[in-house]
């Protein structure tokens, strides 16, 4: 039962346009999501997050929306550059008797043409 | 500031041998947590630590892993006896104590390749 759906396996855009990774969730509980951005033989790397009582942040080239009655995010990414080709993972947190365990989806593969 | 370390970045072992991952958290952080992907799949929760109790267990799959977090430092993730369902690519991430306003951001480290053959 996966709780967090990334349901494009990639996505493949030209520098300088937008890149829009789509995320979805079924567990109306959680409380945090967030997006991590994983280089090959890499960890994944904290991108930017939101709050489940907010609709967006902001963060330089970087905005997430959540739009909770559709159990939806999304990552923007504007201009889009070469060095954002990465695989993204959307992750979500429910707040449950202190811990703090990440639900992630399997990923989105960001190619970004030159 | 030295990132999250985990040794070793890569470990091939027969189905039945016993392995021993260890991670180093960032200084300072009492949070520690341990997660696996297996490849083409999400990275799913094994456990998390605080200091050196568990708080919560709940992904780990069964009795042949065992997490320690020894005097709230680093962590080992031992398996015994390997299986071959157990190959993956096991990450360790590290956090601050959450605050009010939401929680940190968890740290990743490079994580290790696990291979049973």
């Amino acid at each position: 039962d996966q709780q967090v759906k990334q349901n494009s396996p990639s996505l493949s855009v030209q520098e300088g346009r937008i890149s829009i990774l789509n995320c979805d969730y079924t567990n109306s509980m959680f409380d945090y999501f967030l997006w991590y951005k994983k280089y090959p033989a890499e960890g994944p790397t904290f991108l930017i997050s939101i709050s489940s009582i907010k609709d967006k942040n902001e963060d330089g080239r970087f905005t997430v929306f959540l739009n909770k009655s559709a159990k939806h995010l999304s990552l923007h990414i504007v201009p889009s550059q070469p060095g954002d080709s990465a695989v993204y993972f959307c992750a979500a947190r429910r707040a449950q008797g202190g811990s703090e365990k990440l639900v992630f989806g399997k990923g989105t593969k960001l190619t970004v043409n030159p | 500031e030295a990132g999250v370390t985990q040794f070793p970045s890569h470990s091939v072992i027969e189905k039945g041998q016993t392995v021993t991952l260890r991670c180093d958290p960032i200084s300072g952080h009492d949070n520690l947590y341990w997660y696996r992907r297996v490849m083409g799949k999400e990275i799913k929760f094994l456990l998390h630590f605080v200091k050196e109790s568990k708080q919560d267990e709940s992904g780990m799959p069964n009795n042949r892993f065992l997490a320690e977090r020894t005097g709230g430092t680093y962590s080992t993730l031992k398996v015994q006896p390997a299986e071959l369902e157990d190959s993956g690519v096991y990450f360790c991430a590290s956090s601050l104590i959450k605050r009010a306003g939401g929680p940190y951001e968890q740290y990743f480290g490079p994580g290790t390749r696990l291979t049973v053959t």
